[in-house]
């Protein structure tokens, strides 16, 4: 499976925007980019996916870079319920494989007021 | 209305019981999964069930067999618990596959399994 690199932590003040990278040099040319989070004590929540195109939904944005070996989720305005481990997870197209979510460790958001 | 439900909630029991996590979905959804989170906050999946069938079985002990009854149930069974086992169990349900990659999976709040 194509890996993901994301960092640890990431701290955000509150109603600012926040930039969350990843890094997927080895992705194929038909995995998907997908996002989620987990907030304390709670399951995983889908966020956001894209193929190759930026792509952006009431939750966030999602920015693939060109080569697509990396992508940045933005939240545009963070707001204390944005504090969780955002995910970026790498989907196959097709086959048994794109059915699961293989998740790495994460970056921890923490949002100050 | 709970989308993913699961049950309990809780779960507390000694080394060698035999016990059962349960998840619903009212979503109307094909495939349903479970994964496991570790004590160090690893997520794995355990299991993938597409209409009724299995389709990913990670190595996982065969003391873990799930069952789905119907395609909006996907319950777990573990024998001969260990402490190893202790975690929490997350079920999650998605729509099948799309010309557009896989849908995205909706997770249930957990079951937090300890196991003494």
């Amino acid at each position: 499976d194509a890996k993901t690199t994301q960092p640890n932590s990431m701290e955000s003040n509150e109603e600012e925007p926040v930039h969350l990278p990843c890094n997927h040099s080895t992705i194929s040319g038909t995995d998907y980019i997908h996002w989620y989070r987990q907030l304390p004590s709670q399951g995983p929540e889908y966020v956001i996916h894209g193929l190759t195109s930026n792509v952006n939904n009431r939750m966030a944005s999602l920015a693939i870079a060109e080569d697509r070996k990396s992508s940045t989720l933005i939240l545009h305005r963070a707001t204390l319920r944005d504090a969780a481990v955002y995910y970026c997870i790498l989907r196959a197209h097709s086959g048994a494989g794109s059915y699961q979510l293989t998740f790495g460790k994460g970056t921890k958001l923490s949002v100050i007021p | 209305d709970t989308a993913v439900s699961q049950t309990p909630k809780y779960l507390v029991t000694q080394m060698g019981n035999d016990k059962s996590i349960k998840c619903e979905q009212n979503l109307g959804h094909d495939t349903m999964y479970w994964y496991k989170q570790d004590s160090k906050k690893f997520l794995k999946i355990m299991f993938s069930y597409n209409n009724k069938e299995l389709i990913i079985n990670e190595t996982v002990p065969n003391r873990f067999s799930p069952k789905s009854p119907d395609k909006a149930h996907l319950n777990l069974h573990i024998n001969s618990l260990e402490l190893g086992d202790s975690a929490v169990y997350f079920c999650a349900s998605s729509l099948g596959l799309s010309e557009g990659g896989a849908y995205e999976q909706y997770f249930g709040p957990g079951t937090r399994l300890t196991v003494t």
